[in-house]
């Protein structure tokens, strides 16, 4: 079981604006930074977003991502048939001392 | 440029250990985390642990406390993971990843994976 909360699937026709949600506590994304990452099976991670809502260069504004007291959201606008991966949120846990994982949410584009 | 270059695929017996290197290159070894990730087949990622270079502290993520250790060497700049008592759910493509910071941050550099597939 996740520290971090995200629905198991997100889907969205081409063109839509899907948004994926991570739900934790005062203990991480209340009093810490969250970070979004990109994965395919097989192949490294990648950043999306980090300090919540900055992206990285090369990440395209289609991507964004907002943080509001305990829950963080990732939105990703002019869904493109490339956008199919698996979506991580990430922040770092006071108690444990370390980094919490949410579940993943796998996007499907329809 | 930064650069982290894991050591290559692995196939052990159940009972065994493993050990995977992360060479790291282009930055200075000791300003960085160094996280471990893995992701088993079919599987969500999982946050492994943690280890800052410049003092060698480390962390384990609960679950895998005990049976996996982090080390680094900084004369090599390079970490390494080590996993024992491997069993059938240990099969994996491990990951390691630099964080922004020395501990904390996000993982803006990744290794490209090491798949470690334990089977009798």
């Amino acid at each position: 079981q996740s520290v971090l909360t995200q629905p198991p699937s997100a889907s969205g026709t081409p063109g839509q604006r899907v948004t994926i949600s991570c739900s934790g506590s005062s203990l991480n994304i209340g009093h810490n930074n969250v970070q979004w990452y990109r994965h395919l099976p097989g192949t490294a991670p990648k950043l999306l977003i980090y300090n919540n809502i900055q992206r990285p260069s090369g990440v395209p504004d289609r991507f964004s991502a907002s943080k509001s007291g305990t829950s963080a959201s990732l939105a990703i606008s002019g869904l493109q048939s490339e956008d199919e991966a698996d979506y991580y949120c990430v922040s770092w846990d006071d108690s444990l001392y370390g980094p919490v994982l949410g579940g993943g949410t796998t996007l499907t584009v329809l | 440029q930064v650069q982290l270059v894991q050591s290559g695929a692995e196939v052990k017996k159940p009972g065994a250990s493993v050990e995977i290197s992360c060479k790291a290159s282009g930055y200075q070894f000791i300003a960085y985390g160094i996280h471990w990730v893995r992701q088993a087949p079919g599987q969500r990622l999982e946050l492994m642990g943690w280890i800052n270079p410049d003092n060698g502290a480390t962390k384990m993520s609960p679950q895998f406390e005990g049976r996996v250790s982090i080390s680094s060497d900084t004369s090599a700049t390079a970490s390494y993971l080590k996993v024992t008592g491997l069993r059938s759910g240990d099969t994996a493509v491990y990951y390691c990843a630099r964080t922004s910071g020395p501990v904390a941050g996000h993982f803006d550099t990744w290794g490209q994976g090491t798949l470690v597939a334990v089977s009798s």
